[in-house]
C-alpha cells in the first residue's frame, strides 16, 4: 500500500515549456486534489476532483489544467510554464463517509523550478 | 468568509519544554472539520488529527493534545516535553460543510524549532 505517490519529484523547466505531473493513489479514494505550497503562504488549492471524469477549479487555477480519466490518477498540466509557477506541488486524496469528508492524505511533493 | 489564522510564524523552544501552537478559524457554517498536519524537514505532510464541529472533546495522544473551543473559534495544539524530532512546520486547516465537494482551507503554518 503506497498511499499517494507523485512523479516526478523534481523538475526544472524553461519559461514556455509544458509538463504534466502525475499523482496516483491506491486507497480507492473518491476525491483528489492538487495544491501548491509557496513560502509563507501555506497550501493553496489549484484544482480538485470528486470522482472519475470530473474536475473543478480551486483557489488558484489559472495556468493549470487537470484530468481524472481513472479513479486512481489525477494529472496536473502546465501548458506554458511561467516563473510564477515555481513552487512545490502536492497531490492529496480523501474519502467521504456517512459522517462527512475525511482527512486528506498527501503525496511527497514535486519541486518545480521555472527559469 | 472562511479563514484560518496561525498568528505564530515561528516558535523556538528548548527540548523538554511544553509548547502550544495557536489556531483560530472563521466560518459561519455550523458543520465543519478541523485538522492539524505536520510537515517535517523532509517535506511530506503528515495528518495528525481531525475534529468535527459537533465534538468539542479535547484529545490527548501521547505527548500531543488538542484543545477545541467553539466559543473562541480556536483549535490549539500542545506538545508536552518537546523533542528535537518535533521540529517541523505545523498547519491547521478547516474543511467546511458536509458536501463531498468541500475543500480544505489551510493556515499559513507555524515553524517549530526544538533546540537540544
Amino acid at each position: 500500500n503506497a498511499g499517494v505517490t507523485q512523479t516526478p519529484k523534481f523538475r526544472v523547466l524553461k519559461t514556455g515549456q509544458s509538463m504534466t505531473l502525475l499523482c496516483a493513489q491506491d486507497m480507492n479514494h473518491e476525491y483528489m486534489y492538487w495544491y501548491r505550497q509557496d513560502p509563507g503562504m501555506g497550501l493553496r488549492l489549484i484544482h480538485y476532483s470528486v470522482g472519475e471524469g470530473t474536475t473543478a477549479k480551486g483557489e488558484v487555477p489559472d495556468g493549470y489544467n487537470v484530468s481524472r480519466l481513472k479513479k486512481q490518477n489525477f494529472l496536473l498540466g502546465l501548458e506554458s510554464a511561467a516563473p510564477s509557477q515555481t513552487s512545490v506541488y502536492f497531490c492529496a486524496s480523501s474519502t467521504h463517509r456517512d459522517r462527512g469528508p475525511y482527512e486528506q492524505y498527501f503525496g511527497p511533493g514535486t519541486r518545480l523550478t521555472v527559469t | 468568509a472562511q479563514k484560518v489564522t496561525q498568528a505564530q510564524t515561528e516558535i523556538s523552544v528548548v527540548e523538554k519544554e511544553d509548547v502550544t501552537l495557536d489556531c483560530v478559524y472563521e466560518t459561519r457554517d455550523t458543520t465543519y472539520y478541523l485538522f492539524w498536519y505536520k510537515q517535517p524537514p523532509s517535506g511530506e505532510l503528515v495528518f495528525l488529527i481531525r475534529r468535527n464541529s459537533f465534538d468539542e472533546q479535547n484529545e490527548i495522544s501521547g505527548r500531543y493534545s488538542w484543545n477545541f473551543q467553539k466559543s473562541t473559534s480556536s483549535f490549539n495544539f500542545t506538545i508536552t516535553a518537546s523533542q528535537v524530532v518535533d521540529s517541523a512546520v505545523y498547519f491547521c486547516a478547516l474543511r467546511l460543510g458536509y458536501s463531498s465537494a468541500s475543500k480544505i482551507i489551510f493556515g499559513s503554518g507555524t515553524r517549530l524549532s526544538i533546540r537540544p
